[in-house]
């Protein structure tokens, strides 16, 4: 069984200010990670992935995660936030060669002016 | 980019009937499509798993008679809560796999069921 742990239900951040959202997950055996990006009215899109290789990647919006096998953990950065990043962030982990995703219970980012 | 149309994106019902949820992939394919429940404050959890012209595989806990899926096409499978009661109240959403992995995975924007 895998699990995955976002401690933070909301973060409010100032605009321009670095964020980082955590996510912690569990599982016995290797896996893929994702960050998924809900905006208002909209559904879930997949913000970055790390499936192998370079443990650290990218979004083209600025944002970044790095993976840290030791820590089990795959926490979401970004430098300077903008107004247009207000949407709520899902940590999701499979497991290699299974399709099915665990989630975990989001983080609401919001960007204060 | 790909897109996953869910309706209704609300709908309140009395205790005791049957609401239905369509989930329709716009501009691709999707052989398999996944139904996820989300209560308040709790993660996205896996209901079931359909394929185009077979049955659903559902996940442990989930009753397959009362959550019926249909996925009669390679764009449209729905969600039928039948006989609903409050404690079915909550977020369902729907996703679209393009591909083989799960990096093209595509959601739809969900649906809040409240049952009265």
């Amino acid at each position: 069984a895998q699990s995955v742990t976002q401690l933070d239900s909301q973060v409010p951040v100032f605009e321009e200010a670095p964020v980082e959202l955590r996510c912690n997950y569990s599982s016995s055996v290797s896996v893929y990670l994702f960050w998924y990006v809900q905006y208002p009215n909209q559904g879930l899109q997949l913000l970055l992935k790390y499936l192998s290789g370079s443990t650290l990647v990218k979004s083209i919006n600025g944002f970044e995660a790095e993976f840290n096998k030791s820590q089990t953990s795959f926490h979401l950065r970004k430098p300077s936030v903008h107004i247009s990043d207000t949407a709520e962030y899902f940590c999701a982990v499979s497991n290699f060669g299974n399709e099915k995703l665990t989630f975990g219970t989001g983080t609401r980012l919001t960007i204060i002016p | 980019g790909a897109v996953v149309s869910q309706h209704p994106s609300r709908v309140i019902c009395k205790s005791g009937t049957s609401v239905k949820i369509e989930c329709r992939s716009l501009d691709f394919q999707a052989t398999t499509m996944f139904w996820y429940r989300q209560f308040p404050k709790q993660s996205l959890m896996l209901m079931a798993t359909s394929n185009e012209g077979s049955k659903a595989t559902y996940e442990q806990g989930v009753e397959k008679d009362k959550f019926l899926i249909n996925h009669a096409s390679l764009t449209l499978s729905t969600l039928t809560v039948t006989s609903a009661h409050p404690e079915d109240s909550s977020f369902y959403i729907c996703s679209a796999r393009d591909g083989g992995l799960n990096e093209k995975l595509f959601f739809g924007s969900g649906t809040q069921l409240s049952v009265l």
